[in-house]
């Protein structure tokens, strides 16, 4: 099991570009998250999905949009890239049971945008 | 809403020495609470979690951890450290019911020889 997998690992974009992060998973969980970790403000939620064909707004939501469209796969998509979007993407994926499962990350996409 | 926060944003301590990392949580319903370890460049992993009986919580790598109501609180200890615990802990809450997870600032542990 590859657990959950990030791709791209690093990226540098102008401002104004667009790029879409892609999480997989291989644990057949129903939810999966997208967070932002940013200096001294912990993980903050972008956006979430509790199945496939499903997503929801998190804390942080404005400059970013998502898709579930098969249930291993959650995407993040930048599509106007802005210097308050640089930071480190984690994305992670739990059961379908609720909010006591624990959440599996993957190891983070760290974006520049300049 | 619920909200985390954590008292020590670092905290040093000489190697094997006993640490405590403050956690504490406002909620108007239950809650789960847990925390999670971040080593560096890596993504977070799960180190221990509360859902409901004992309220000491035993972890991997001989961490554990006390939810107190009264005091709204979960901190989090070691009795020995180690410089492999050198690592960012976040505590994280949830309440029962809801799909999300709320995750405090953290806190850097630097483990020094």
């Amino acid at each position: 099991n590859a657990g959950v997998t990030q791709t791209p690992k690093f990226r540098v974009l102008k401002t104004g570009q667009s790029m879409t992060l892609l999480c997989a998973q291989d644990m057949n969980h129903e939810y999966m998250y997208w967070y932002r970790q940013d200096p001294g403000m912990g993980l903050r939620l972008i956006h979430y999905s509790v199945g496939e064909g499903t997503t929801a707004k998190g804390e942080v939501p404005d400059g970013y949009n998502v898709s579930r469209l098969k249930k291993q796969n959650f995407l993040l998509g930048l599509e106007s890239a802005a210097p308050s979007q640089t930071s480190v993407y984690f994305c992670a994926s739990s059961t379908g049971t609720g909010s006591q499962e624990t959440q599996y990350f993957g190891p983070g996409t760290r974006l520049l945008v300049l | 809403a619920q909200s985390v926060t954590q008292l020590d944003s670092q905290v040093p301590v000489f190697e094997e020495a006993p640490v405590e990392l403050r956690c504490n949580y406002s909620s108007s319903v239950s809650v789960y609470l847990f925390w999670y370890v971040q080593y560096p460049n890596q993504g977070l992993q799960l180190l221990l979690k509360y859902l409901s009986g004992s309220t000491l919580v035993k972890g991997i790598n001989g961490f554990e951890a006390e939810f107190n109501k009264s005091q709204t609180s979960f901190h989090l200890r070691k009795p020995s450290v180690h410089i492999s615990d050198t690592a960012e802990y976040f505590c994280a809450v949830s309440h029962t019911g809801g799909f999300k997870t709320i995750f405090g600032a953290g806190t850097r542990l630097f483990v020094k020889a």
